[in-house]
């Protein structure tokens, strides 16, 4: 069984500020993918960032960016010039393709803005 | 377009109960998931569908679930002898079908069983 693990129950950052969230994965697989996922106080989950296990680059999204180590099977979160709406639960996610394509998700990371 | 809508937004009930809980997808999404989220934790998956049919309900708890998309579009998740630890916010999630394909949520559905 796959498993996503999230270190870090909680994690504050000054706005404007540089935060990284933490997340390690177990899976015996070679082809995957890994997602961020936001969910605000109003529950709706958003997909923050995407990363293809077989793509070597580092997935990029505006301010958003991963660091993913696929030997080290790590996959962090960085989120640079934070700012007060970034503040939410924030979820790591493995799937694996063509099995039902269902998410394993992580217990997640509290994120706190600071003025 | 719209996205992943979910009724009602809460739902609260007696122990014993029977709920349904309703999902209208992305139009045009074929593949439809269901997750159950508890407080304090991820989502944990429940069940697939592709089309019509479940085509994974491995993460159904117990008989008590079940879930069903008789038109390929909208699905009802149905939870008969509601139990207090069926409490949970219950995610909805569509998607085209494909490896690369994002799964995109609606906002939940909060039961509460007292």
């Amino acid at each position: 069984a796959q498993t996503v693990t999230q270190s870090q129950p909680e994690m504050s950052v000054q706005e404007a500020e540089t935060v990284t969230l933490s997340c390690t994965y177990d899976t015996s697989e070679s082809d995957y993918y890994l997602f961020w996922y936001k969910q605000p106080p109003s529950r709706q989950m958003i997909l923050v960032i995407r990363q293809e296990a077989y793509k070597q680059q580092n997935a990029t999204e505006n301010r958003f960016s991963v660091n993913f180590q696929k030997a080290a099977k790590s996959f962090s979160l960085k989120i640079s010039d934070s700012q007060l709406g970034d503040a939410a639960m924030y979820f790591c996610a493995y799937r694996r393709p063509n099995t039902g394509n269902q998410f394993y998700f992580g217990t997640g990371t509290s994120l706190t803005v600071i003025p | 377009g719209a996205g992943v809508s979910q009724t009602p937004s809460n739902k609260v009930t007696e122990k014993g109960k029977y709920v349904e809980l309703r999902c209208d997808p992305i139009s045009g999404h074929t593949a439809l998931y269901w997750y159950r989220q508890s407080l304090g934790q991820g989502p944990e998956f429940l069940i697939y569908f592709q089309g019509t049919g479940a085509a994974d309900d491995s993460g159904l708890p117990n008989d008590r679930f079940f879930a069903v998309r008789p038109e390929g579009s909208v699905s009802t998740l149905k939870i008969q002898r509601t139990e207090r630890g069926d409490s949970a916010v219950y995610l909805c999630a569509s998607s085209y079908l494909g490896p690369t394909d994002t799964q995109y949520f609606g906002p939940g559905t909060r039961l509460t069983v007292l």
